[in-house]
């Protein structure tokens, strides 16, 4: 079945500590992105990566890393993070970049992270 | 640049009426269209797109969208809502001949009254 996974699902931190929220795609999607969704903000774009070691920032970039070292993992790394990264975060691939690509995008269920 | 307006965050409906999601947007050139559904506590879905053809597209649930060149519009209706289409609606646009990377609207979070 083709999907994108995230890891974990929920998750409650604190101030500081350092962690890391997966993503994994099956489809062979040579794009993936990171997303947050905030009530009243819609979707804000984090990062993006048109393919392997290839990313750039995208609308709110500051308190995030990513990296791509494999075509089917983006993960995103919280090094040390703030209460105000409390939200919703949704992972999503797509062919975009591939001639005759739509931008059609994949998405996962979506990690909600609480950081106290 | 690209950009999509949803007009109203919120649009309130009696189960059975019509549901009229708004989306218009602007690109230099007509863009690829999108509309993605999100139920409560999962991910966005695609629920139909514009690509090429017939304007009035069909997706599913009984959703379809009409793409209109000359309003920049591609607005979302369901002749007749259901309870269990309370969600929360985005639309995207990604450019054509471009990165075809999307940019989303603000969404809009559509009630179903019994």
């Amino acid at each position: 079945e083709a999907q994108v996974t995230q890891n974990p699902r929920y998750l409650i931190t604190v101030t500081g500590k350092k962690l890391t929220v997966t993503c994994s795609q099956n489809m062979n999607h040579e794009y993936m992105s990171w997303y947050r969704q905030d009530p009243g903000l819609g979707l804000r774009q984090i990062y993006y990566s048109m393919n392997v070691e290839v990313t750039d920032k995208g609308d709110v970039p500051e308190g995030y890393k990513v990296s791509r070292k494999e075509k089917r993992n983006f993960p995103l790394i919280l090094e040390s993070p703030s209460p105000n990264q409390t939200s919703l975060y949704f992972c999503a691939s797509s062919l975009a970049g591939r001639q005759g690509a739509d931008g059609e995008l994949f998405f996962g269920e979506g990690s909600r992270l609480t950081v106290l | 640049a690209q950009s999509v307006t949803q007009l109203g965050s919120h649009v309130s409906v009696s189960e059975g009426a019509l549901v009229l999601l708004r989306c218009n947007y602007s690109s230099s050139v007509p863009p690829y269209l999108f509309w993605y559904v999100q139920y409560p506590n999962q991910g966005l879905q695609l629920l139909l797109k514009y690509t090429t053809g017939a304007t009035l597209v069909k997706g599913i649930n009984g959703f379809e969208a009409e793409f209109k060149k000359s309003e920049t519009s591609f607005h979302l209706t369901k002749p007749s809502a259901h309870m269990s289409d309370a969600a929360e609606y985005f639309c995207a646009v990604s450019d054509r001949g471009g990165s075809y990377i999307p940019t989303f609207g603000r969404g809009t979070s559509l009630i179903v009254h019994p």
